[in-house]
């Protein structure tokens, strides 16, 4: 069975700082990995999506990496901004199984 | 192009009630998933939904019931409701092929009493 671990569980860095969220999974047999924002009480909001085959995706900011022989993957958010405080979740896909992590929650001060 | 989107946003039910939720995708979107969010358990899976047919479901009792129409909305079903199904529940679209990535409505509250 899956396991998604994700580590700190929460976060708080001052504004411009560049931080990396991690995340871990037990079963390398993955379809993707996604990475989601949630703000409190919102529904989640879709970063980035690493296809099994590929090493990383970029997106502004945000950076995320695949390493699927280890279990890990790594969300980098460069200059962080008080926008980005929310909780961070990836999720595994295991053949439409997908498995959540608990978030991390990220705190970005003024 | 719209979001998903999901209907009621809140609810308030009593213990032993049934509920049914609303979820319309994306447009085109063939693959509709459930997921129950809480403090405790955090995002579990409940069940996907593609072409109408159920393609996968998670460890959840008979009690969580969905379909998918024909036009891909889908509907959840919860009877004989508990305390602990106190939640915020979400559905998510996709292709539902391929490398498809999921994309999330803001979710039901639902509060039993």
């Amino acid at each position: 069975k899956q396991e998604v671990t994700q580590i700190p569980a929460a976060l708080s860095v001052p504004e411009g700082e560049n931080l990396v969220l991690n995340c871990s999974f037990t079963d390398s047999a993955i379809y993707n990995l996604q990475w989601f924002r949630q703000d409190p009480g919102k529904g989640l909001t879709s970063l980035l999506l690493i296809q099994s085959s590929q090493r990383e995706q970029t997106s502004g900011r945000l950076n995320a990496s695949l390493d699927k022989s280890s279990g890990r993957s790594t969300l980098y958010i460069a200059a962080s901004q008080p926008g980005d405080s929310a909780t961070y979740l990836c999720a595994v896909d295991n053949n439409n199984d997908m498995r959540f992590g608990a978030g991390t929650r990220l705190t970005v001060k003024p | 192009k719209a979001g998903v989107t999901q209907t009621p946003r809140y609810l308030i039910k009593t213990r032993g009630q049934q509920v049914t939720l609303s979820c319309s995708p994306i447009s085109g979107h063939r693959s509709v998933s459930w997921y129950q969010q809480t403090p405790g358990q955090g995002l579990q899976f409940l069940f996907e939904y593609f072409s109408e047919t159920q393609r996968n479901k998670g460890n959840f009792p008979g009690r969580f019931s969905g379909r998918q129409f024909s036009n891909s909305r889908s509907e959840m079903n919860v009877s004989t409701l508990e305390l602990g199904d106190s939640a915020l529940y979400l559905c998510a679209s996709s292709s539902g092929q391929g490398y498809y990535e999921q994309y999330f409505g803001p979710g039901t509250r639902l509060t039993v009493t």
